[in-house]
């Protein structure tokens, strides 16, 4: 069965703080995604990556970084939360085909509700 | 640059009616696909139906179809026999080199 974990349901952490985000898939996907959803917006590409040690910046990646050390683990860190990065990330994975960003589908993890007070 | 609009961002259908979702979408592209996710509350969002863009004949699975009109730019999702577990919201999502995602559709099944 298909599978994609994130680390943490639910995160509370302090302005100022560096937060880690873990997502680990078990399908040997080559791309991985990190979105942050929001009410009223949808979700919003963060950064994507479609090979180790390879990232993409997505379409809000402004106080976001990503690490990709091994094909099974994308991480989400951001260097010094602040409180409109309170939010919840969506992790993802998907096959590569021909070098296109994601023509078969996307599968999620749980997402991590994120507070930063 | 592409765009994805759900002009809809709540609806209600009563159980075992059938509704329909719009989504429209923006692009000078003629190479793309398209998606609906389906995410239930406190659950994994995961994948309704795909669409390719060059393929006239629109997608079906099961209860889910789409009405793909692609010179509208029109992506509609129709939901048959509606049932409780299909209260979720539903994002429609277009994908080229990049992936856009409308801001969602939250459906309420009225039992």
């Amino acid at each position: 069965d298909v599978k994609v974990t994130q680390s943490s349901r639910y995160l509370v952490k302090r302005t100022g703080e560096k937060v880690f985000l873990e997502c680990v898939q078990d399908m040997d996907h080559e791309n991985m995604f990190w979105y942050r959803q929001d009410p009223g917006l949808g979700l919003r590409l963060i950064y994507f990556s479609y090979d180790v040690k390879m990232k993409e910046k997505g379409d809000i990646p402004e106080g976001y970084s990503v690490s990709r050390e091994k094909k099974e683990r994308f991480s989400l860190i951001l260097e010094s939360a602040s409180t409109n990065q309170t939010s919840m990330y969506l992790c993802a994975s998907s096959l590569l085909n021909n070098g296109r960003i994601d023509i078969y589908e996307q599968y999620f993890g749980p997402g991590t509700r994120l507070t930063v007070t | 640059a592409q765009t994805v609009t759900q002009s809809q961002p709540e609806m209600s259908v009563q159980e075992a009616e059938t509704v329909t979702l719009s989504c429209t979408y923006d692009t000078s592209e003629s190479d793309y696909y398209l998606f609906w996710y389906k995410q239930p509350p406190s659950r994994q969002m995961i994948l309704v139906i795909r669409q390719e863009a060059y393929k006239q004949q629109n997608a079906t699975e099961n209860r889910f179809s789409v009405n793909f009109q692609k010179a509208a730019k029109s992506f509609s999702l129709k939901i048959s026999d509606s049932q409780l577990g299909d209260a979720a919201m539903y994002f429609c999502a277009y994908v080229d080199d990049k992936i856009i995602f409308g801001k969602g559709t939250r459906l309420h099944i009225l039992p």
